[in-house]
Protein backbone atom coordinates (compact mmCIF):
# COMPACT_ATOMS: atom_id res chain seq x y z
CA UNK A 1 0.00 0.00 0.00
CA UNK A 2 1.09 3.59 -0.99
CA UNK A 3 2.41 5.05 2.39
CA UNK A 4 1.67 8.36 4.27
CA UNK A 5 2.72 11.40 1.36
CA UNK A 6 3.59 14.86 2.78
CA UNK A 7 5.02 18.08 0.35
CA UNK A 8 6.89 20.09 0.49
CA UNK A 9 9.61 17.93 1.36
CA UNK A 10 11.53 21.53 2.67
CA UNK A 11 10.76 25.19 2.78
CA UNK A 12 12.57 28.32 3.42
CA UNK A 13 11.04 31.57 4.42
CA UNK A 14 11.34 34.87 5.92
CA UNK A 15 9.95 35.26 9.51
CA UNK A 16 6.39 36.37 9.49
CA UNK A 17 5.67 34.66 6.47
CA UNK A 18 3.24 32.14 5.83
CA UNK A 19 3.67 28.21 4.65
CA UNK A 20 1.54 25.43 4.07
CA UNK A 21 2.10 22.14 4.47
CA UNK A 22 -0.06 18.82 2.56
CA UNK A 23 -0.63 15.71 3.78
CA UNK A 24 -2.25 12.57 2.08
CA UNK A 25 -2.86 9.80 4.90
CA UNK A 26 -3.05 6.04 3.74
CA UNK A 27 -6.21 5.19 2.21
CA UNK A 28 -8.90 3.99 4.72
CA UNK A 29 -7.22 5.26 7.50
CA UNK A 30 -9.39 7.52 9.62
CA UNK A 31 -7.18 9.14 12.08
CA UNK A 32 -4.38 11.70 11.02
CA UNK A 33 -2.04 13.86 13.06
CA UNK A 34 0.09 16.47 12.51
CA UNK A 35 3.59 16.49 14.89
CA UNK A 36 6.14 19.12 14.85
CA UNK A 37 9.75 17.71 15.63
CA UNK A 38 12.32 20.68 16.50
CA UNK A 39 16.07 19.38 16.45
CA UNK A 40 16.93 17.61 18.78
CA UNK A 41 13.65 16.62 20.53
CA UNK A 42 10.63 14.27 20.09
CA UNK A 43 7.73 14.58 18.51
CA UNK A 44 5.20 17.07 19.83
CA UNK A 45 1.68 16.43 18.59
CA UNK A 46 -0.07 19.27 17.15
CA UNK A 47 -3.33 18.12 16.11
CA UNK A 48 -5.40 14.97 15.42
CA UNK A 49 -8.40 14.16 13.19
CA UNK A 50 -10.72 11.63 13.56
CA UNK A 51 -12.18 11.62 9.50
CA UNK A 52 -12.74 15.19 9.64
CA UNK A 53 -13.51 16.02 13.11
CA UNK A 54 -10.68 17.97 15.52
CA UNK A 55 -10.09 15.05 18.30
CA UNK A 56 -7.22 17.02 19.74
CA UNK A 57 -6.00 20.30 19.08
CA UNK A 58 -4.77 21.39 22.88
CA UNK A 59 -0.89 21.89 22.22
CA UNK A 60 -1.86 23.96 18.41
CA UNK A 61 -0.47 27.62 18.56
CA UNK A 62 -4.25 28.78 17.46
CA UNK A 63 -2.95 32.41 17.23
CA UNK A 64 -0.64 31.30 13.68
CA UNK A 65 -1.38 27.91 12.79
CA UNK A 66 -4.29 26.17 11.76
CA UNK A 67 -4.61 23.00 9.98
CA UNK A 68 -8.30 21.56 8.18
CA UNK A 69 -8.76 17.95 7.35
CA UNK A 70 -12.23 19.06 4.89
CA UNK A 71 -13.23 15.71 3.24
CA UNK A 72 -11.72 13.54 6.09
CA UNK A 73 -8.75 12.57 3.61
CA UNK A 74 -6.13 15.07 2.79
CA UNK A 75 -4.89 17.70 5.13
CA UNK A 76 -3.12 20.96 5.23
CA UNK A 77 -1.30 22.09 8.14
CA UNK A 78 -0.80 26.33 7.53
CA UNK A 79 1.32 28.48 9.64
CA UNK A 80 0.87 32.80 9.55
CA UNK A 81 2.88 34.61 10.25
CA UNK A 82 6.23 32.53 11.03
CA UNK A 83 8.26 33.04 13.69
CA UNK A 84 11.84 32.14 14.19
CA UNK A 85 11.01 29.00 16.73
CA UNK A 86 8.60 27.57 14.26
CA UNK A 87 11.98 26.18 12.33
CA UNK A 88 11.04 22.53 12.55
CA UNK A 89 10.14 18.95 10.89
CA UNK A 90 6.38 18.87 10.58
CA UNK A 91 5.31 15.27 10.51
CA UNK A 92 2.15 13.82 9.46
CA UNK A 93 0.83 10.64 10.49
CA UNK A 94 -2.01 8.67 10.12
CA UNK A 95 -3.51 5.20 12.30
CA UNK A 96 -6.48 2.46 10.54
CA UNK A 97 -9.85 2.27 12.70
CA UNK A 98 -10.09 0.41 15.77
CA UNK A 99 -5.61 -0.29 15.28
CA UNK A 100 -3.44 -0.70 18.51
CA UNK A 101 -2.26 2.78 18.24
CA UNK A 102 0.29 2.08 15.77
CA UNK A 103 1.14 5.05 13.92
CA UNK A 104 2.46 5.51 9.97
CA UNK A 105 4.41 8.37 9.36
CA UNK A 106 5.47 10.50 5.97
CA UNK A 107 8.75 11.99 5.62
CA UNK A 108 8.26 15.19 7.06
CA UNK A 109 8.18 18.58 6.03
CA UNK A 110 11.50 20.80 6.99
CA UNK A 111 10.44 24.53 7.55
CA UNK A 112 13.29 26.69 8.07
CA UNK A 113 12.36 30.22 8.94
CA UNK A 114 14.78 32.86 8.84
CA UNK B 1 -1.47 10.80 32.14
CA UNK B 2 1.06 9.42 30.75
CA UNK B 3 4.60 10.16 29.78
CA UNK B 4 7.72 8.22 28.33
CA UNK B 5 11.53 8.50 29.94
CA UNK B 6 14.56 7.59 27.47
CA UNK B 7 17.28 7.03 30.04
CA UNK B 8 20.19 7.84 27.60
CA UNK B 9 20.10 10.83 24.97
CA UNK B 10 23.20 9.14 23.17
CA UNK B 11 24.39 5.30 23.17
CA UNK B 12 27.83 4.42 21.14
CA UNK B 13 28.89 1.06 20.51
CA UNK B 14 30.86 -1.09 18.38
CA UNK B 15 29.56 -2.85 15.38
CA UNK B 16 28.68 -6.11 16.03
CA UNK B 17 28.30 -5.86 19.67
CA UNK B 18 25.34 -5.74 21.81
CA UNK B 19 22.99 -2.63 21.96
CA UNK B 20 20.76 -1.73 24.33
CA UNK B 21 18.10 1.54 25.02
CA UNK B 22 16.41 2.23 27.81
CA UNK B 23 12.75 3.14 28.37
CA UNK B 24 10.84 3.66 31.06
CA UNK B 25 6.79 4.46 31.21
CA UNK B 26 3.83 5.88 33.19
CA UNK B 27 0.47 5.87 32.06
CA UNK B 28 -2.84 5.40 34.53
CA UNK B 29 -4.19 2.52 31.30
CA UNK B 30 -3.02 -0.53 30.15
CA UNK B 31 -0.34 0.70 27.87
CA UNK B 32 0.76 0.24 24.14
CA UNK B 33 4.43 0.91 24.05
CA UNK B 34 6.35 1.29 20.45
CA UNK B 35 9.72 1.90 19.18
CA UNK B 36 10.31 3.70 16.59
CA UNK B 37 13.40 4.58 13.99
CA UNK B 38 14.23 7.40 12.66
CA UNK B 39 17.38 7.51 10.25
CA UNK B 40 18.64 10.88 9.25
CA UNK B 41 15.83 13.16 7.10
CA UNK B 42 13.32 10.15 6.92
CA UNK B 43 9.75 9.48 8.78
CA UNK B 44 9.62 7.83 11.85
CA UNK B 45 9.40 4.02 11.51
CA UNK B 46 7.82 1.11 13.61
CA UNK B 47 10.44 -1.21 14.96
CA UNK B 48 8.29 -3.40 17.36
CA UNK B 49 5.15 -2.65 19.54
CA UNK B 50 2.99 -4.15 22.89
CA UNK B 51 0.02 -4.34 22.77
CA UNK B 52 -0.49 -6.99 25.84
CA UNK B 53 -0.05 -10.25 24.42
CA UNK B 54 3.67 -11.72 25.18
CA UNK B 55 6.19 -9.56 26.97
CA UNK B 56 9.20 -10.37 24.65
CA UNK B 57 8.57 -8.88 21.79
CA UNK B 58 10.09 -9.10 18.32
CA UNK B 59 10.83 -6.30 15.68
CA UNK B 60 12.36 -6.15 12.10
CA UNK B 61 15.84 -6.18 12.17
CA UNK B 62 17.12 -7.98 14.64
CA UNK B 63 15.58 -5.88 17.63
CA UNK B 64 13.52 -7.06 20.11
CA UNK B 65 12.17 -5.68 23.59
CA UNK B 66 10.82 -6.62 26.71
CA UNK B 67 7.97 -5.19 28.70
CA UNK B 68 8.27 -5.23 32.29
CA UNK B 69 5.46 -3.90 34.25
CA UNK B 70 6.84 -4.28 37.73
CA UNK B 71 9.97 -1.78 36.50
CA UNK B 72 7.83 -0.18 34.53
CA UNK B 73 10.52 -0.41 31.35
CA UNK B 74 10.26 -1.54 27.84
CA UNK B 75 13.88 -1.76 26.76
CA UNK B 76 15.27 -2.62 23.24
CA UNK B 77 18.02 -4.44 22.62
CA UNK B 78 19.82 -5.77 20.02
CA UNK B 79 22.27 -8.62 20.11
CA UNK B 80 24.48 -7.54 17.37
CA UNK B 81 24.81 -3.80 15.91
CA UNK B 82 25.09 -2.90 12.40
CA UNK B 83 26.29 0.10 10.58
CA UNK B 84 23.01 0.90 9.73
CA UNK B 85 21.66 0.76 13.31
CA UNK B 86 23.21 4.01 13.63
CA UNK B 87 19.50 6.60 13.78
CA UNK B 88 17.41 7.89 16.45
CA UNK B 89 15.71 5.83 18.69
CA UNK B 90 12.01 6.92 20.25
CA UNK B 91 10.25 4.77 23.00
CA UNK B 92 6.35 5.75 23.10
CA UNK B 93 3.77 5.26 24.89
CA UNK B 94 -0.14 4.84 23.83
CA UNK B 95 -3.52 4.11 26.38
CA UNK B 96 -5.92 2.38 24.24
CA UNK B 97 -9.28 4.64 25.21
CA UNK B 98 -8.09 7.14 23.28
CA UNK B 99 -4.95 6.28 20.92
CA UNK B 100 -3.09 9.69 22.42
CA UNK B 101 0.83 8.66 21.78
CA UNK B 102 3.31 10.40 23.95
CA UNK B 103 7.15 10.57 22.76
CA UNK B 104 9.92 10.12 24.47
CA UNK B 105 13.14 12.60 24.06
CA UNK B 106 14.80 10.02 21.93
CA UNK B 107 17.83 8.36 22.17
CA UNK B 108 21.11 8.64 18.99
CA UNK B 109 22.41 5.83 18.16
CA UNK B 110 26.09 5.98 16.70
CA UNK B 111 27.87 2.40 15.75
CA UNK B 112 31.71 2.51 15.46
CA UNK B 113 33.63 0.60 13.05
Amino acid sequence: EAGVAQSPRYKIIEKRQSVAFWCNPISGHATLYWYQQILGQGPKLLIQFQNNGVVDDSQLPKDRFSAERLKGVDSTLKIQPAKLEDSAVYLCASSRPGGTGELFFGEGSRLTVL
Amino acid sequence: AQSVTQLDSHVSVSEGTPVLLRCNYSSSYSPSLFWYVQHPNKGLQLLLKYTSAATLVKGINGFEAEFKKSETSFHLTKPSAHMSDAAEYFCVVSSLNDYKLSFGAGTTVTVRA
